[in-house]
């Protein structure tokens, strides 16, 4: 069975704080990204990644940043956590550019809390 | 840019009758549409794609979607809801350099007893 995995289901950080959000998949897949849910606003991206080392900004990229140093992981850092990034965020991968018929699969998400 | 858009926040149905969750879709080209399924705290599930051939797609869990060119539309039915519908639906769509997907805004399906 394929997998997405994020390493937490829910944090809860201190404004301030520097937080990393952890992905991991096994079916080595090229593209990955993080996405932002909230209540009315549907899934917004905040960064995608296409290879290792290589990063695109999304729809919402101000005070995120990403990291991918293998092909299997992927992380979201935020900075300097804000109350304002309190969220639903969920990563997901999908197989190469240009096959535009095949699914993304997703993993559990992880509800930020910033306090 | 190709875009998808979910007209109704939320839908509600009792258990039994049909379901109709709607999308329509903005696309240059031949689109290539997804519908999505997030039950309560956890991420979303595929639950069938357009590509071509049929426009009637068959999905997991019962589910179909109905691709209209002529409406640009792809809702998404369900011949009789169960209570364990209950979810968040999400439509989405590729871009065409097929790296990303772009989703519509969600709609809340609650099916009561």
């Amino acid at each position: 069975d394929v997998k997405v995995t994020q390493s937490s289901r829910y944090l809860v950080k201190r404004t301030g704080e520097k937080v990393f959000l952890e992905c991991v998949q096994d079916m080595d897949h090229e593209n990955m990204f993080w996405y932002r849910q909230d209540p009315g606003l549907g899934l917004r991206l905040i960064y995608f990644s296409y290879d290792v080392k290589m990063k695109e900004k999304g729809d919402i990229p101000e005070g995120y940043s990403v990291s991918r140093e293998k092909k299997e992981r992927f992380s979201l850092i935020l900075e300097s956590a804000s109350t304002n990034q309190t969220s639903m965020y969920l990563c997901a991968s999908s197989p190469p550019p240009g096959r535009r018929n095949t699914e993304a699969f997703f993993g559990q998400g992880t509800r930020l809390t910033v306090v | 840019a190709q875009s998808v858009a979910q007209p109704e926040d939320q839908v509600n149905v009792a258990e039994g009758n049909p379901l109709t969750v709607k999308c329509t879709y903005s696309v240059s080209g031949n689109p290539y549409l997804f519908w999505y399924v997030q039950y309560p705290n956890r991420g979303l599930q595929f639950l069938l794609k357009y590509i071509t051939g049929d426009n009637l797609v068959k999905g997991s869990y019962g589910f179909e979607a109905e691709f209209n060119k002529s409406q640009t539309s792809f809702h998404l039915k369900k011949p009789s809801a169960l209570v364990s519908d209950s979810a968040l639906y999400f439509c989405a769509v590729p871009n065409n350099a097929g790296n990303m997907l772009t989703f519509g805004g969600g709609t809340r399906l609650m099916v009561k007893p």
